[in-house]
């Protein structure tokens, strides 16, 4: 049973433009989420993440919005670089620090 | 500052042999967790160590196993290796149960 899940296996925008990335998650229990790139044989990469108790976090080019009533959060990249191309994963945890991945986004920055 | 480290980079081994994967934590960490990465799919999680215990462990049979040493550094073996085995195996490092987890580069195991 897929907790965390994000349904589009892959993202293609033109550099500059808005990419905006989704994860969708079942579980109630969850209180943190995070969102992690990560490129070919390298470990996830840590960019952003956003409490149960917000429902927005910026961090200079990415914002991540959370809809606690929709179970639905989003990563979104302003504007968007063709270093941005990289699987994004998206993670969530109950009460500790083990993440629960969703099945990961590729995306693909066009110059 | 040294990141999370992780040796060897890659690895082949034959069906039921074993293998021993190592994992150094990012300097101020004391918590390391392991994580599997099949071609294709999400990171799953395998266990995780602190303070030398295993404190949570994910749907992993007892073929794997793990140690922490009191230096944080931590090993990950896998017995009697199963072709499925093979995959990216990925060492995150925190303090404590901090959700931002580091992570090293893997290590890619293939199985024979």
């Amino acid at each position: 049973d897929q907790q965390v899940k994000q349904n589009s296996p892959s993202l293609s925008v033109q550099e500059g433009r808005i990419s905006i990335l989704n994860c969708d998650y079942t579980n109630s229990m969850f209180d943190y989420f995070l969102w992690y790139k990560k490129y070919p044989a390298e470990g996830p990469t840590f960019l952003i993440s956003i409490s149960s108790i917000k429902d927005k976090n910026e961090d200079g080019r990415f914002t991540v919005f959370l809809n606690k009533s929709a179970k639905h959060l989003s990563l979104h990249i302003v504007p968007s670089q063709p270093g941005d191309s990289a699987v994004y994963f998206c993670a969530a945890s109950a009460g500790t620090n083990k993440l629960i991945f969703g099945t990961g986004t590729l995306l693909a920055v066009q110059p | 500052d040294a990141g999370v480290t992780q040796s060897p980079t890659h690895l082949i081994k034959t069906r039921g042999q074993q293998v021993t994967l190592r994992c150094s934590p990012k300097s101020g960490h004391d918590t390391v967790s392991w994580y599997q990465q099949a071609l294709g799919q999400e990171p799953q999680f395998i266990f995780q160590y602190y303070e030398e215990e295993e404190r949570q462990r994910g749907n992993f049979p007892d073929r794997f196993s793990g140690h922490q040493f009191p230096n944080y550094s931590s090993e990950l073996n896998v017995n009697a290796l199963l072709l499925g085995d093979s995959a990216l195996y990925l060492c995150a490092s925190s303090w404590r149960q901090d959700v931002k987890l580091f992570f090293g580069s893997g290590t890619q195991l293939s199985v024979l």
